[in-house]
Protein backbone atom coordinates (compact mmCIF):
# COMPACT_ATOMS: atom_id res chain seq x y z
CA UNK A 1 0.00 0.00 0.00
CA UNK A 2 1.00 3.40 -0.44
CA UNK A 3 1.99 6.02 1.84
CA UNK A 4 3.07 9.39 2.49
CA UNK A 5 5.16 10.81 5.14
CA UNK A 6 5.92 14.58 5.89
CA UNK A 7 8.53 15.32 8.25
CA UNK A 8 7.32 18.72 10.70
CA UNK A 9 3.51 19.41 11.20
CA UNK A 10 4.88 22.91 11.63
CA UNK A 11 7.56 24.86 9.49
CA UNK A 12 8.65 28.98 10.39
CA UNK A 13 10.91 30.65 8.22
CA UNK A 14 11.50 34.42 7.64
CA UNK A 15 10.35 36.49 4.98
CA UNK A 16 13.33 36.26 1.89
CA UNK A 17 14.38 32.78 3.71
CA UNK A 18 14.52 29.32 1.93
CA UNK A 19 11.06 26.87 1.90
CA UNK A 20 12.00 23.57 2.48
CA UNK A 21 9.26 21.20 3.35
CA UNK A 22 9.64 17.25 3.92
CA UNK A 23 7.87 14.69 2.09
CA UNK A 24 8.36 10.54 1.75
CA UNK A 25 6.88 8.29 -0.12
CA UNK A 26 6.21 4.50 -0.16
CA UNK A 27 4.93 3.05 -3.11
CA UNK A 28 5.42 -0.50 -4.63
CA UNK A 29 5.15 1.25 -8.17
CA UNK A 30 6.66 4.11 -9.90
CA UNK A 31 4.44 6.63 -8.61
CA UNK A 32 2.69 10.23 -9.86
CA UNK A 33 3.78 12.71 -6.90
CA UNK A 34 2.19 15.90 -6.36
CA UNK A 35 2.56 18.97 -3.74
CA UNK A 36 -0.96 20.85 -2.96
CA UNK A 37 -1.46 24.06 -1.05
CA UNK A 38 -4.69 25.11 1.24
CA UNK A 39 -4.79 28.71 1.93
CA UNK A 40 -6.82 29.44 4.77
CA UNK A 41 -10.71 28.60 4.14
CA UNK A 42 -10.26 27.59 0.82
CA UNK A 43 -9.99 23.60 -0.64
CA UNK A 44 -7.03 22.78 -2.43
CA UNK A 45 -4.89 23.44 -5.41
CA UNK A 46 -2.02 21.90 -7.07
CA UNK A 47 1.02 22.92 -6.53
CA UNK A 48 3.25 20.49 -8.88
CA UNK A 49 3.03 17.10 -9.57
CA UNK A 50 5.76 14.79 -10.54
CA UNK A 51 5.05 11.92 -13.60
CA UNK A 52 8.33 10.88 -14.31
CA UNK A 53 9.12 13.09 -16.82
CA UNK A 54 12.09 14.73 -15.36
CA UNK A 55 13.10 14.59 -11.54
CA UNK A 56 13.43 18.38 -10.80
CA UNK A 57 9.24 19.60 -11.05
CA UNK A 58 8.69 23.62 -11.65
CA UNK A 59 5.17 24.66 -10.03
CA UNK A 60 3.61 27.86 -9.82
CA UNK A 61 4.66 30.94 -7.48
CA UNK A 62 8.31 29.94 -7.43
CA UNK A 63 7.91 26.81 -5.70
CA UNK A 64 10.07 23.34 -7.16
CA UNK A 65 10.26 19.84 -5.97
CA UNK A 66 13.33 16.97 -6.63
CA UNK A 67 12.19 13.44 -6.53
CA UNK A 68 14.76 11.42 -5.72
CA UNK A 69 13.98 7.75 -5.84
CA UNK A 70 17.22 6.37 -4.02
CA UNK A 71 15.56 8.70 -0.96
CA UNK A 72 12.33 8.22 -1.62
CA UNK A 73 11.52 11.57 -1.36
CA UNK A 74 9.79 14.08 -2.72
CA UNK A 75 11.11 17.56 -1.41
CA UNK A 76 9.11 21.08 -1.99
CA UNK A 77 11.21 23.99 -1.94
CA UNK A 78 11.51 27.71 -2.73
CA UNK A 79 14.30 29.84 -2.57
CA UNK A 80 12.87 32.81 -0.98
CA UNK A 81 9.67 32.85 1.25
CA UNK A 82 7.01 35.56 0.56
CA UNK A 83 4.41 36.38 3.23
CA UNK A 84 1.82 34.98 1.17
CA UNK A 85 3.50 31.63 0.79
CA UNK A 86 1.87 30.83 4.39
CA UNK A 87 -0.55 27.84 4.04
CA UNK A 88 -0.63 24.43 4.76
CA UNK A 89 1.28 22.05 1.82
CA UNK A 90 -0.01 18.60 1.28
CA UNK A 91 2.30 15.63 -0.42
CA UNK A 92 0.08 13.28 -2.24
CA UNK A 93 0.85 10.27 -3.70
CA UNK A 94 -1.05 8.36 -6.78
CA UNK A 95 -1.03 4.66 -7.83
CA UNK A 96 -4.74 5.21 -9.07
CA UNK A 97 -6.19 6.35 -6.09
CA UNK A 98 -4.98 9.69 -4.13
CA UNK A 99 -3.29 9.35 -0.76
CA UNK A 100 -2.09 12.65 0.96
CA UNK A 101 0.12 13.39 4.00
CA UNK A 102 -0.65 14.77 6.63
CA UNK A 103 0.46 18.39 5.92
CA UNK A 104 2.78 21.01 6.91
CA UNK A 105 1.73 24.29 8.22
CA UNK A 106 4.12 26.91 6.55
CA UNK A 107 4.25 30.32 8.73
CA UNK A 108 6.10 32.89 7.33
CA UNK A 109 7.42 35.92 9.34
CA UNK A 110 8.09 40.04 8.76
CA UNK B 1 -16.67 28.93 -14.77
CA UNK B 2 -17.85 28.09 -11.20
CA UNK B 3 -15.65 24.69 -11.04
CA UNK B 4 -16.03 22.70 -7.80
CA UNK B 5 -19.47 23.88 -5.56
CA UNK B 6 -20.35 22.99 -2.31
CA UNK B 7 -23.30 23.86 -0.14
CA UNK B 8 -23.06 24.18 2.83
CA UNK B 9 -20.07 25.75 3.60
CA UNK B 10 -21.39 25.64 7.90
CA UNK B 11 -23.57 23.81 9.58
CA UNK B 12 -24.17 22.40 13.17
CA UNK B 13 -26.07 19.10 13.99
CA UNK B 14 -26.94 17.43 16.88
CA UNK B 15 -26.02 13.26 17.61
CA UNK B 16 -28.59 11.37 15.34
CA UNK B 17 -29.55 13.88 12.69
CA UNK B 18 -29.16 13.34 9.08
CA UNK B 19 -27.75 15.97 6.34
CA UNK B 20 -26.92 15.79 2.98
CA UNK B 21 -23.80 17.71 1.74
CA UNK B 22 -24.22 18.62 -2.22
CA UNK B 23 -21.75 18.74 -4.18
CA UNK B 24 -21.58 20.14 -7.88
CA UNK B 25 -19.47 20.70 -10.88
CA UNK B 26 -19.62 22.10 -14.36
CA UNK B 27 -16.81 20.83 -16.12
CA UNK B 28 -17.89 17.51 -17.24
CA UNK B 29 -15.82 15.74 -15.11
CA UNK B 30 -16.24 12.28 -14.41
CA UNK B 31 -14.14 11.27 -11.49
CA UNK B 32 -15.83 12.64 -8.30
CA UNK B 33 -14.48 12.15 -4.52
CA UNK B 34 -15.50 13.01 -1.41
CA UNK B 35 -12.91 13.80 1.45
CA UNK B 36 -12.79 14.65 5.12
CA UNK B 37 -10.01 16.64 6.52
CA UNK B 38 -9.14 16.10 9.92
CA UNK B 39 -6.38 18.43 12.02
CA UNK B 40 -3.13 15.98 11.80
CA UNK B 41 -4.43 13.45 9.79
CA UNK B 42 -4.30 14.90 6.19
CA UNK B 43 -7.72 14.04 3.96
CA UNK B 44 -8.76 10.96 3.63
CA UNK B 45 -11.27 9.51 0.93
CA UNK B 46 -14.78 8.86 2.26
CA UNK B 47 -16.03 7.49 -1.18
CA UNK B 48 -16.12 8.32 -5.60
CA UNK B 49 -17.46 7.54 -8.43
CA UNK B 50 -16.18 7.06 -11.87
CA UNK B 51 -18.86 8.19 -13.68
CA UNK B 52 -23.31 8.49 -13.20
CA UNK B 53 -24.59 5.21 -11.42
CA UNK B 54 -21.11 4.14 -10.75
CA UNK B 55 -19.71 4.81 -6.95
CA UNK B 56 -17.19 2.98 -4.66
CA UNK B 57 -15.82 3.03 -0.70
CA UNK B 58 -12.43 4.89 0.32
CA UNK B 59 -11.28 4.63 3.14
CA UNK B 60 -13.47 5.70 5.46
CA UNK B 61 -16.93 5.46 4.25
CA UNK B 62 -18.91 3.97 7.23
CA UNK B 63 -22.20 6.53 8.50
CA UNK B 64 -21.83 7.70 4.75
CA UNK B 65 -23.93 7.00 1.55
CA UNK B 66 -23.50 8.48 -1.69
CA UNK B 67 -24.99 8.38 -4.93
CA UNK B 68 -24.10 9.28 -8.50
CA UNK B 69 -27.33 9.80 -10.80
CA UNK B 70 -25.99 12.97 -13.17
CA UNK B 71 -22.36 13.62 -14.39
CA UNK B 72 -22.77 17.05 -11.93
CA UNK B 73 -23.62 16.19 -8.89
CA UNK B 74 -22.26 14.19 -6.22
CA UNK B 75 -24.18 14.46 -2.60
CA UNK B 76 -23.02 13.32 0.28
CA UNK B 77 -25.37 11.99 3.09
CA UNK B 78 -24.88 11.21 6.91
CA UNK B 79 -27.53 9.28 8.10
CA UNK B 80 -27.58 9.46 11.37
CA UNK B 81 -24.19 12.34 12.58
CA UNK B 82 -21.75 11.25 15.25
CA UNK B 83 -19.52 14.03 16.80
CA UNK B 84 -16.95 11.81 15.50
CA UNK B 85 -17.84 12.97 11.89
CA UNK B 86 -17.27 16.27 12.78
CA UNK B 87 -14.82 17.74 10.56
CA UNK B 88 -14.43 19.70 7.34
CA UNK B 89 -15.37 17.80 4.35
CA UNK B 90 -14.15 18.70 0.38
CA UNK B 91 -15.32 17.65 -2.26
CA UNK B 92 -12.73 16.72 -5.52
CA UNK B 93 -13.46 16.09 -9.11
CA UNK B 94 -11.30 15.31 -12.45
CA UNK B 95 -11.60 14.07 -16.12
CA UNK B 96 -10.80 10.21 -15.50
CA UNK B 97 -7.19 10.12 -16.50
CA UNK B 98 -6.67 12.90 -14.40
CA UNK B 99 -8.14 10.97 -11.84
CA UNK B 100 -5.74 8.12 -12.28
CA UNK B 101 -2.79 10.28 -11.99
CA UNK B 102 -4.32 12.49 -8.72
CA UNK B 103 -4.85 15.83 -10.19
CA UNK B 104 -8.26 16.53 -8.81
CA UNK B 105 -10.00 19.27 -8.34
CA UNK B 106 -11.30 20.78 -5.06
CA UNK B 107 -14.18 22.85 -3.98
CA UNK B 108 -13.90 25.27 -1.12
CA UNK B 109 -14.75 22.83 1.63
CA UNK B 110 -17.95 22.68 3.97
CA UNK B 111 -17.34 22.69 7.84
CA UNK B 112 -19.44 20.56 9.47
CA UNK B 113 -20.04 20.43 13.49
CA UNK B 114 -21.99 17.22 15.54
CA UNK B 115 -22.87 18.32 18.99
Amino acid sequence: AQSVTQLGSHVSVSEGALVLLRCNYSSSVPPYLFWYVQYPNQGLQLLLKYTSAATLVKGINGFEAEFKKSETSFHLTKPSAHMSDAAEYFCAVSDGKLTFGQGTILTVHP
Amino acid sequence: NAGVTQTPKFQVLKTGQSMTLQCAQDMNHEYMSWYRQDPGMGLRLIHYSVGAGITDQGEVPNGYNVSRSTTEDFPLRLLSAAPSQTSVYFCASSYQGQAITGELFFGEGSRLTVL
